[in-house]
């Protein structure tokens, strides 16, 4: 089936815009993931949902930035007012089940997020 | 907290050599590994994982990696480059205090030259 998939791929902003990146995760995977990966960095844990739930928000960097997924599939990562250190790739993921098991996690292609 | 270390900006190799791309962690409970890769423009991609069991894990592509507990080392190893294989490498680490998340490495390059 088909994997993960976000979009746009590549977003340009001017600084105060407000953004919306959207995830569609792999069909009936449970565990959703944003990771933020800045420029020559390794990728750095944003939210977790379990289903609709979002259970681990604490990588968010400031309360412009808030994820949801309401019916438990799509998941869109917000960001308001969006500021030049918002620059980056950011990366979504999804796995099969919930903690219990050691599952890797399916990675999306990534949106560009430029801040002019 | 768990965290990786990638002692290595970039690893350079000839087609047809062995490569080892290094890799050490530090966590509180039982590690859980994972190595993946990433081509320009394109999400990560997974190639192996360590959970418990051999020391050796294979994985895609013909990579393989190699726990070792006391050197708290988890390095990818590969018998023989192609160019091919040039990407972008990432180890990480479960956090095991949270929600299955990872937390990465800041990479190795891989150039592997014809």
């Amino acid at each position: 089936g088909a994997g993960v998939s976000q979009s746009p791929r590549y977003k340009v902003a001017k600084r105060g815009q407000d953004v919306a990146l959207r995830c569609d995760p792999i069909s009936g995977h449970v565990s959703l993931f944003w990771y933020q990966q800045a420029l020559g960095q390794g990728p750095e844990f944003l939210t977790y949902f379990q289903n609709e739930a979002q259970l681990d928000k604490s990588g968010l960097p400031s309360d412009r930035f808030f994820a949801e997924r309401p019916e438990g599939s799509v998941s869109t990562l917000k960001i308001q007012r969006t500021q030049q250190e918002d620059s980056a790739v950011y990366l979504c993921a999804s796995s099969p089940r919930t903690s219990g098991r050691v599952d890797e996690q399916f990675f999306g292609p990534g949106t560009r997020l430029t801040v002019l | 907290a768990q965290s990786v270390a990638q002692p290595e900006d970039q690893v350079n190799v000839a087609e047809g050599n062995p490569l080892t791309v290094k890799c050490t962690y530090s966590v509180s409970g039982n590690p859980y590994l994972f190595w993946y890769v990433q081509y320009p423009n394109r999400g990560l991609q997974f190639l192996l994982k360590y959970i418990t069991g051999d020391n050796l894990v294979k994985g895609s592509y013909g990579f393989e990696a190699e726990f070792n507990k006391s050197q708290t080392s988890f390095h990818l190893k590969k018998p023989s480059a192609l160019v091919s294989d040039s990407a972008l490498y990432f180890c990480a680490v479960r956090d095991n205090t949270g929600f299955q998340k990872l937390v990465f490495g800041t990479g190795t390059r891989l150039l592997v030259s014809p």
